[in-house]
C-alpha cells in the first residue's frame, strides 16, 4: 500500500499570505512530483525532484517553489497567495526503477480568498 | 515531448453495459502507459500499466486495456460497469528514461442506474 501523505487536505487562506503545502512519503522513493489540477480535471506538472537537493520546474509555469532537503519530504511554498492559485495540488512519488508507476497523495484543495 | 489525448471528456453509460475509454499517445521509440482512476476528493489510484510484453493488460476492478503500437492507442475497457465505477479516468505516458508522467485531460465516466 502506498504511503504518501499531504497536509492539509483543505486550506482556505487570504490573499497575500505565505503558505506551505506538505508532502511526505515513507516508501524511500527518489522521485517526487507536484501536479496542479484544474477544476476541469486536467493535471499539470509544476515541480519535480529526482533526489535530495535536486528540483526542476515542470511544464506549467508556477509561482510556487519547492525544496528537497530530505528524501521523504517535498514541501511546496507560495510566498504570497493569490486567488489565481486556487486549485487542487497533488503530490506523487515513484521509485528509482525506470517507469514504475507514481503513487499519489490525497491532494490539498487550496482556496485563496 | 510526449503527449496524451483522451478523446472523450465525458462518457455516460448504463449500469452493466460495457464501456471503452479512449487514449492515444504521441509516438516514441518506446513508451510506458498507465491508466489511473480518481474518485471525488481523492488522489489518483493506479488501475493498470503497460511496460512490455503482452499487449492486453488486466488491472483492478475488472478493467483491462490493450496496447496498440500501430495505432498509438491504449484504450481502457470494462465489459460490465457498476455504479461504483463512476469517477474520472486518466491515461498517462512516459518514454524510457527519467521523464515524469504526462497525463491526458481525463474522461469522466458516469454510470447511470
Amino acid at each position: 500500500e502506498a504511503d504518501i501523505y499531504q497536509t492539509p487536505r483543505y486550506l482556505v487562506i487570504g490573499t497575500g499570505k505565505k503558505i506551505t503545502l506538505e508532502c511526505s512519503q515513507t516508501m524511500g522513493h527518489d522521485k517526487m512530483y507536484w501536479y496542479q489540477q484544474d477544476p476541469g480535471m486536467e493535471l499539470h506538472l509544476i515541480h519535480y525532484s529526482y533526489g535530495v537537493n535536486s528540483t526542476e520546474k515542470g511544464d506549467l509555469s508556477s509561482e510556487s517553489t519547492v525544496s528537497r532537503i530530505r528524501t521523504e519530504h517535498f514541501p511546496l511554498t507560495l510566498e504570497s497567495a493569490r486567488p489565481s492559485h486556487t486549485s487542487q495540488y497533488l503530490c506523487a512519488s515513484s521509485g528509482s526503477s525506470l517507469n514504475t508507476e507514481a503513487f499519489f497523495g490525497q491532494g490539498t484543495r487550496l482556496t485563496v480568498v | 515531448a510526449q503527449s496524451v489525448t483522451q478523446l472523450d471528456s465525458q462518457v455516460p453509460v448504463f449500469e452493466e453495459a460495457p464501456v471503452e475509454l479512449r487514449c492515444n499517445y504521441s509516438s516514441s521509440v518506446s513508451v510506458y502507459l498507465f491508466w489511473y482512476v480518481q474518485y471525488p476528493n481523492q488522489g489518483l489510484q493506479l488501475l493498470l500499466k503497460y511496460l512490455s510484453g503482452s499487449t492486453l493488460v488486466k488491472g483492478i476492478n475488472g478493467f483491462e486495456a490493450e496496447f496498440n503500437k500501430s495505432q498509438t492507442s491504449f484504450h481502457l475497457r470494462k465489459p460490465s460497469v457498476h455504479i461504483s465505477d463512476t469517477a474520472e479516468y486518466f491515461c498517462a505516458v512516459t518514454s524510457s528514461g527519467n521523464t515524469p508522467l504526462v497525463f491526458g485531460k481525463g474522461t469522466r465516466l458516469s454510470v447511470i442506474a
